[in-house]
């Protein structure tokens, strides 16, 4: 039972170097979201997705992007790196989202990309 | 935008003993739902409890009970008998929209 799973688990970037974030979920799941959250904080949305071929912007969007060609899996690309971009990155799905879906039916968490950008 | 408070950074525990974690929100609907996860060093997230706006008896799952003052916009967290293994960080989240709107975070710690 794979559940959410992001690669890599770790990164070390240098300013202004790019890259993609990887997550992918098995369960079917047509709501996926990207968090970050930062050294003692609250996870803060970046973008999400209610399924294939469409994406919204969250709380922080700047400096990401994202793109949902698949149900399975909803990259997060950094284009250009920040020291402001260092954070731990979630991921997570849920099937579907009518009132009180997340009740019924909570949220799948994958286990997190920490990335440092120096 | 919905917003959820959490106004402990860091609360500690005797083992054994009770806490109780704060949380206030911000919303205009009459119809919601809140959470609180858990989130230990190994930064899994855990759903711990969750609560329906409606219902006015608060929810209970096993030592982990919550306090719901719906017209204060209140939603505290209350783990009784503490144990060791329930040192994490504790977020409480609001369901808006599409989407859960997370607190900024608790730490708990555990002393033995």
């Amino acid at each position: 039972n794979a559940g959410v799973t992001q690669t890599p688990k770790f990164r070390i970037l240098k300013i202004g170097q790019s890259m993609t974030l990887q997550c992918t979920q098995d369960m079917n799941h047509n709501y996926m979201y990207w968090y970050r959250q930062d050294p003692g904080m609250g996870l803060k949305l970046i973008y999400y997705s209610v399924g294939a071929g469409i994406t919204d912007k969250g709380e922080v969007p700047n400096g990401y992007n994202v793109s949902r060609s698949t149900t399975e899996d909803f990259p997060l690309r950094l284009e250009l790196a920040a020291p402001s971009q260092t954070s731990v990155y979630f991921c997570a799905s849920i099937a579907g989202v009518v009132t009180g879906s997340f009740y019924n039916s909570p949220l799948h968490f994958g286990n997190g990309t920490r990335l440092t950008v120096t | 935008a919905q917003t959820v408070t959490q106004s402990q950074p860091e609360m500690s525990v005797q083992e054994a003993e009770t806490v109780t974690l704060s949380c206030t929100y911000d919303t205009s609907e009459s119809d919601y739902y809140l959470f609180w996860y858990k989130q230990p060093p190994s930064r899994q997230m855990i759903l711990v409890i969750r609560q329906e706006a409606y219902k006015q008896q608060n929810a209970t799952e096993n030592r982990f009970s919550v306090n719901f003052q719906k017209a204060a916009k209140s939603f505290s967290l209350k783990i009784s008998d503490s144990q060791l293994g329930d040192a994490a960080m504790y977020f409480c989240a609001q369901e808006s929209g599409n989407k859960l709107v997370f607190g900024a975070g608790t730490i708990l710690r555990v002393k033995s």
